[in-house]
């Protein structure tokens, strides 16, 4: 079956500019999660959803951070004013529900110049 | 809040000998406990999770792990190292059930000689 997918695998934008990262979870989870690996690093917590709303985004920098999931299913990470600090590997991941595995996509490489 | 630390940020071993990553974590309360692996250009997948009950916990491929509590450890272990071993490894720790909380380490490479 279909796993976690993400859109667009690369994403290069330069300073300043807006950018919409894309996850497609597994077709039936209700929790979706939004990470960020800067290189060298472990995945970083940034937002999750339980259905629609956003159950805990403590884990956001700032407010040039922002997701939505407006139907309980696929999910948008927007960045604003991005700077070049943001570059990083992105990732989503979904799982049926609290308290069990989460299921990772393969992550979409920002790089802002 | 709960944390992880990975020691060595990079493992080599040969093929066929014994594969031992490190990890420590640090949480107030009693920990649930992750290792996952990701391969180049995929995403993160579980290999083996603590949570209650039997600290020695065995996962996919082989690997398994043991939580102890005096040391606040949890680390990973493969008797046999395979060529396909070869990847990033994550310990990641959550301090709730629901493990909407995970923090991971920065993660250690294995590197697997012929």
């Amino acid at each position: 079956g279909a796993g976690v997918s993400q859109t667009p695998s690369n994403k290069v934008t330069e300073k300043g500019k807006y950018v919409e990262l894309r996850c497609d979870p597994i077709s039936g989870h209700t929790a979706l999660y939004w990470y960020r690996q800067s290189l060298g690093q472990g995945p970083e917590f940034l937002i999750y959803f339980q259905g629609t709303g956003a159950a805990d985004d403590s884990g956001l920098p700032n407010d040039r951070f922002f997701a939505v999931r407006p139907e309980g299913s696929v999910s948008t990470l927007k960045i604003q004013r991005t700077e070049r600090g943001d570059s990083a590997v992105y990732l989503c991941a979904s799982s049926p529900g609290t308290g069990v595995e989460q299921y990772f996509g393969p992550g979409t490489r920002l790089t802002v110049t | 809040a709960q944390s992880v630390t990975q020691l060595g940020s990079h493992v080599s071993v040969s093929e066929g000998a014994l594969v031992l990553l490190r990890c420590n974590y640090s949480s107030s309360v009693p920990p649930y406990l992750f290792w996952y692996v990701q391969y180049p250009n995929q995403g993160l997948q579980l290999l083996l999770k603590y949570t209650t009950g039997a600290t020695l916990v065995k996962g996919i491929n082989g690997f398994e792990a043991e939580f102890k509590k005096s040391e606040t450890s949890f680390h990973l272990t493969k008797p046999s190292a395979h060529m396909s071993d070869a990847a990033e490894y994550f310990c990641a720790v959550s301090a709730s059930y629901n493990n909407n909380d995970m923090r991971f380490g920065a993660g250690t490479r294995l590197t697997v000689k012929p």
